[in-house]
């Protein structure tokens, strides 16, 4: 089975443009996770969906950010405009409802905002 | 103070060594705990969970201790291939869901 998929691998943007990630959960996985790591802050939650409806987004750093889920595979983490301390790497991961201790992360997009 | 601590390392140790990790954690509420493992610009995957009694997974064990709030992870007789980041990950308190990450902590093991 296919994990979690995320789009693009890497990302490479200047300072005020909008940059969309892209996420497919694995197939019958009813929770969706975004999130951010950096050296200096390590992994950080976003924003948190089950069964496509967004649960906490206290972790969102600014309204730049927005993230979506239209359907229950697939969602995208929008910055709009980026600036060069949104680089990072952003991670989607996805969980069974009864198991949401254990999460299967997507391989990560690095953005690089110049 | 963060909610999860770690040493970051980086702990060099030989081929055949046993080596242990500890992390720290703020809020005595926390409920379920878990060591991650992170490859090189690779994402996080689940290593164990741990549990107030321990537990063993082959050449890992993992314990917890609530009364200091610390958890542990050895490994005994070091492959090259454990040469990881070691993420220790408490859930928060009041929602299973959300989870919080320690910044892990570096092993290199060499010949």
């Amino acid at each position: 089975d296919a994990g979690v998929i995320q789009s693009p691998r890497h990302e490479v943007t200047e300072m005020g443009q909008e940059v969309t990630l892209r996420c497919k959960p694995i197939s019958g996985h009813d929770y969706l996770f975004w999130y951010r790591q950096t050296m200096m802050r390590g992994l950080e939650l976003l924003i948190y969906f089950n069964n496509n409806v967004p649960i906490d987004d206290s972790g969102m750093p600014e309204d730049r950010f927005s993230a979506k889920m239209p359907n229950a595979s697939f969602s995208t983490l929008k910055i709009q405009p980026s600036e060069p301390r949104d680089s990072a790497v952003y991670f989607c991961a996805s969980s069974l409802p009864d198991s949401t201790d254990t999460q299967y992360f997507g391989p990560g997009t690095r953005l690089t905002v110049l | 103070r963060k909610e999860v601590e770690q040493d970051p390392g980086p702990f060099n140790v030989p081929e055949g060594a046993t080596v242990a990790f500890n992390c720290t954690y703020s809020n005595s509420a926390s409920q379920s705990f878990f060591w991650y493992r992170q490859d090189c610009r690779k994402e996080p995957k689940l290593l164990m969970s741990v549990y107030s009694s321990g537990n063993e997974d082959g050449r890992f064990t993992a314990q917890l201790n609530r009364a200091s709030q610390y958890i542990s992870l050895l490994i005994r007789d070091s492959k090259l291939s454990d040469s990881a980041t070691y993420l220790c990950v408490v859930n928060r308190v009041g929602t299973a869901s959300k989870l919080t990450f320690g910044t892990g902590t570096r092993l290199q093991v060499t010949l």
